[in-house]
């Protein structure tokens, strides 16, 4: 199946720092790519769809000033959240949309595990 | 009223057991149902995707009940690697692709 990569796998950072997270598709072109957050035992939360080439979508109640999502190319979307706080660590997870004929797929990173300090 | 609501389990079976649990969506508009696979602290990946007419992929089957807006999925001779959390995962047709995911059915096969 296709690869899409997530980097870094983890982060340990200070309260009110920024954090920039990576996602990117290795074989294939993605003009659209999702951002997902997964707290313990709780099911994955869409925060936004990330287009390439225009705004991000976010869901209600995502703040958009607060994780900042840029989808520069077909390849690459980033995810920056600022000023991090503690009740932002969490496990997020980005997929990435491929289109094969009429069949549509969506295939996931690794995730990145969040720990604001 | 969840989007998405799954049994959480979790279900401990043996070896070579049968072990079978559904998903109820909510949104009746629902086109794509799939099952998805999620071990402990990594990505969900995709096992299955779930036609109206039913399919079969080796020891797992999964179901599609329109009318009551559930799926299923039963695992035949479970093995110990089967042991993970189970994603019920609906979308509602469109140009988005936003997918809604239940919490996850929790399965461990025991030796």
């Amino acid at each position: 199946g296709a690869v899409v990569s997530q980097h870094p796998s983890r982060v340990i950072c200070k309260s009110g720092t920024s954090v920039k997270i990576e996602c990117r598709s290795l074989d294939f072109q993605a003009t659209t790519m999702f951002w997902y957050r997964q707290f313990p035992k709780q099911s994955l939360m869409l925060m936004a769809t990330s287009n390439e080439g225009s705004k991000a979508t976010y869901e209600q109640g995502v703040e958009k000033d607060k994780f900042l999502i840029n989808h520069a190319s077909l390849t690459l979307s980033t995810l920056t959240v600022t000023s991090a706080h503690p009740e932002d660590s969490s496990f997020y997870i980005c997929s990435a949309r491929e289109f094969s004929g009429t069949q549509e797929t969506q295939y996931f990173g690794p995730g990145t595990r969040l720990l604001v300090l | 009223r969840k989007e998405v609501e799954q049994d959480p389990g979790p279900f401990n079976v043996p070896e070579g057991a049968t072990v079978a649990f559904n998903c109820t969506y909510s949104n009746s508009a629902s086109q794509s149902f799939f099952w998805y696979r999620q071990d402990c602290r990594k990505e969900p990946k995709l096992l299955m995707s779930v036609y109206s007419s039913g399919n079969e992929d080796g020891r797992f089957t999964a179901q599609l009940n329109r009318a009551s807006q559930y799926i299923s999925l039963l695992i035949r001779d479970s093995k110990l690697s089967d042991s993970a959390t189970y994603l019920c995962v609906v979308n509602m047709f469109g140009n988005d692709y936003k997918l809604s995911f239940g919490a996850g059915t929790t399965v461990t096969v025991r030796a």
